[in-house]
């Protein structure tokens, strides 16, 4: 069971801003690493959309934002499009007496409405 | 632009072993982390480990006892085994690049991805 938790769904009308929230813990996000966030249409694979907390990759819409505070990240979707509908998960790094690895939210799927 | 193609069978029988390939073309193996991350309808995505072109790997604790990977730098090519398999590691895998931004400065991220390889452990 993933220890980073998001909403299983969010949605929004077209040219609404959403907002997709990621909480974990004090041996991941409150522990200082960064979050990353992608967007997945089904059937493909993962594409990076946030990566350090709050910057974009090339290509990706300044439609697309994160942010971080305390245990908790977010990823905020302005001007909501159809394209937009997809699955969102964030990731981060966890290091705990198991070990230290990535970790995956269980994924938040956005419905444009 | 560099791409990613898994390789593999479809289909392993349980208690055997898993192999996959990933080979990276149109860019060297030699930089960046290679990773391997899963996909099932009942987990979402688990990073399974990644692994640097001279060899060194970080695991997953949870799969860690079963879990081998490799590169060939001569053939761009990096693996992974996984052994014991069970109906639990039935899944979608992916290789994937650790993310290296234009200042040099090395992420836990991924950005890019191969299309992925669908893979039935059947008893």
């Amino acid at each position: 069971q993933s220890v980073l938790t998001q909403p299983p769904s969010v949605s929004g009308a077209p040219g609404q801003r959403v907002t997709i929230s990621c909480t974990g813990n004090s041996s991941n996000i409150g522990a200082g690493y960064d979050v990353h966030w992608y967007q997945q249409i089904p059937g493909t694979a993962p594409k990076l959309l946030i990566y350090g907390n709050n910057n974009r990759p090339s290509g990706v819409p300044d439609r697309f934002s994160g942010s971080k505070s305390g245990t908790s990240a977010s990823l905020a979707i302005t001007g909501l499009q159809a394209e937009d509908e997809a699955d969102y998960y964030c990731q981060t790094y966890d290091s705990s007496l198991s070990g230290s690895h990535v970790i995956f939210g269980r994924g938040t799927k956005l419905t444009v409405l | 632009q560099v791409q990613l193609q898994e390789s593999g069978p479809g289909l392993v029988k349980a208690s055997e072993t898993l192999s996959l390939s990933c080979t990276v073309s149109g860019g060297s193996i030699s930089s960046h982390h290679w990773s391997w991350i899963r996909q099932s309808p009942g987990k979402g995505l688990e990073w399974i480990g990644y692994i640097y072109y001279s060899g060194s790997t970080n695991y997953n604790p949870s799969l860690k006892s079963r879990l081998t990977m490799s590169v060939d730098t001569s053939k761009n090519q990096f693996s992974l085994r996984l052994s014991s398999v069970t109906a639990a590691d039935t899944a979608v895998y992916f290789c994937a690049r650790g993310f290296t931004d234009s200042g040099g400065f090395y992420y836990d991220a991924f950005d890019l991805w191969g299309q992925g390889t669908t893979v039935t452990v059947s008893s």
